[in-house]
């Protein structure tokens, strides 16, 4: 238990669908990360929130839309997603200082599967 | 740019083998270096890293000193375990990330033990 938790575990939606992954930190951590883990690939970051702004996103389609309510939690809202955007999407979380560079807590993903 | 490219997958070692997995960075200044361990159905959780040049990380047994000469940062152990069986990710942390982990990870190496 990394204390990052996700939900749901697995998913499985049609491109017309809407759908919201959640990932929650009990860590009392300052970030939060979204990642898109696809077989093969290297991880990609798609977004990334400190201080509950969203201070990196790196060129990610605005099917995929991220929401940081507070400190604690981060959404993912998906829609009209292509097949494509099939993977496994991993929530991390890290207490950030002014230089960077700390652990990051992983929670074990949604695995997504868009039909 | 940074980037981080790992020795391809699957390696398949007998119990008791010495594992080396190859991991070799491009990156301006002087990025930390990691290694994460992805465990089945679990998200990634750190093994060890190296902030400086010479810098050994070690932890349960895996070990990786921190190249700058080479630019690598390479994953040994000495006797792999079934249950070392995994996906392992290299990963860098730019020089100053300003504030948040921006880590860049391999695509991951794929490692099976059999018994």
């Amino acid at each position: 238990e990394t204390g990052v938790t996700q939900t749901p575990r697995h998913l499985v939606m049609g491109m017309t669908n809407k759908k919201s992954l959640k990932c929650e930190q009990h860590l009392g951590h300052n970030a939060m990360y979204w990642y898109k883990q696809s077989a093969k690939k290297p991880l990609e970051l798609m977004f990334v929130y400190s201080l509950e702004e969203r201070v990196e996103n790196n060129s990610v389609p605005s099917r995929f839309s991220p929401e940081c309510p507070n400190s604690s939690h981060l959404f993912l809202h998906l829609h009209t997603l292509q097949p494509e955007d099939s993977a496994l999407y991993l929530c991390a979380s890290s207490q950030e200082g002014r230089t960077g560079g700390e652990k990051l807590f992983f929670g074990s993903g949604t695995q997504l599967s868009v039909l | 740019g940074n980037s981080v490219t790992q020795m391809e997958g699957p390696v398949t070692l007998s119990e008791e083998a010495f594992l080396t997995i190859n991991c070799t960075y491009t990156a301006t200044g002087y990025p930390s270096l990691f290694w994460y361990v992805q465990y089945p159905g679990e998200g990634l959780q750190l093994l060890l890293k190296a902030t400086k040049a010479d810098d050994k990380g070690s932890n349960k047994g895996f070990e990786a000193t921190y190249r700058k000469e080479t630019t690598s940062f390479h994953l040994e152990k000495g006797s792999v375990q079934v249950s070392d069986s995994a996906v392992y990710f290299c990963a860098l942390s730019p020089s100053f990330s300003g504030g948040y982990n921006k880590l860049i990870f391999g695509a991951g190496t794929r490692l099976a033990v059999h018994p």
